[in-house]
């Protein structure tokens, strides 16, 4: 109930295409989902986060596509580029109970050919 | 406005020592998080603590792992003991007070990575 899945594990993608990335969850609970962005020796940074009430959001080339009812959310970069390569986390909270800790899932690491 | 800080970045200890880990969060933010991430592998919740209170510690190993945040001062994660099993990187959070509307964001520092030889 508190996992997070994501697919694929690593993504090849050329220069200008499309990355997607997929996950999926169990527990109904969870409200808040944000996706993060890992290079090399470094922390988790913030990219794009997305609540249950909205079924897309876009910042950017950055989209999260979310599905309530089958309890799934994706990533899109669109016009991906080189600098685009690093590992991609989705995650899982509850909102309403704040302060909760994040799920995350296992990771997708994306690699964007010149 | 300087971000989750962490020190030290790196960190070697042999079988038996204790490790120390230090996070001050985001000036304004009450609320830390801890996380391990093994190599090649996502992060797992530790423990998350706000001001001299523990308030989930359900990810924390039964034994050897401590976690506490002052009044004053940084956050520590306290590793007793540590075995080859610890070597990971971990990773503190810290989020803003509940009601602004970043409220469920976490932000990360730039994590410590420990290995015990």
């Amino acid at each position: 109930q508190q996992q997070v899945k994501q697919s694929p594990q690593s993504l090849i993608v050329q220069k200008g295409g499309i990355s997607i990335i997929n996950c999926a969850y169990e527990n109904t609970a969870f409200d808040y989902f944000p996706w993060y962005q890992q290079f090399p020796g470094k922390g988790p940074a913030l990219l794009i986060a997305i609540r249950p009430d909205v079924s897309e959001k876009k910042e950017g080339r950055f989209t999260i596509s979310f599905n309530k009812s089958a309890k799934q959310f994706s990533l899109h970069i669109m016009d991906s580029q080189p600098g685009d390569s690093a590992t991609y986390f989705c995650a899982a909270s509850r909102g309403d109970n704040y302060g909760q800790n994040f799920v995350f899932g296992p990771g997708t690491r994306l690699s964007v050919l010149p | 406005n300087a971000g989750v800080m962490q020190n030290p970045r790196h960190l070697v200890r042999r079988r038996g020592q204790e490790a120390r880990l230090r996070c001050s969060p985001m000036k304004g933010h009450s609320h830390v998080y801890w996380y391990r991430q093994l190599p090649e592998e996502g992060l797992k919740f530790m423990v998350y603590l706000q001001k001299e209170n523990i308030i989930d510690e359900s990810g924390m190993p039964k034994e050897r792992f401590s976690a506490e945040f002052p009044k004053e001062g940084p956050s520590i994660l306290r590793i007793q003991q540590v075995v080859r099993g610890d070597s990971a990187a971990y990773f503190c959070a810290s989020s803003p007070p509940r009601g602004g509307r970043s409220y469920n964001e976490q932000f990360f520092g730039p994590g410590t990575r420990l290995t015990v030889l």
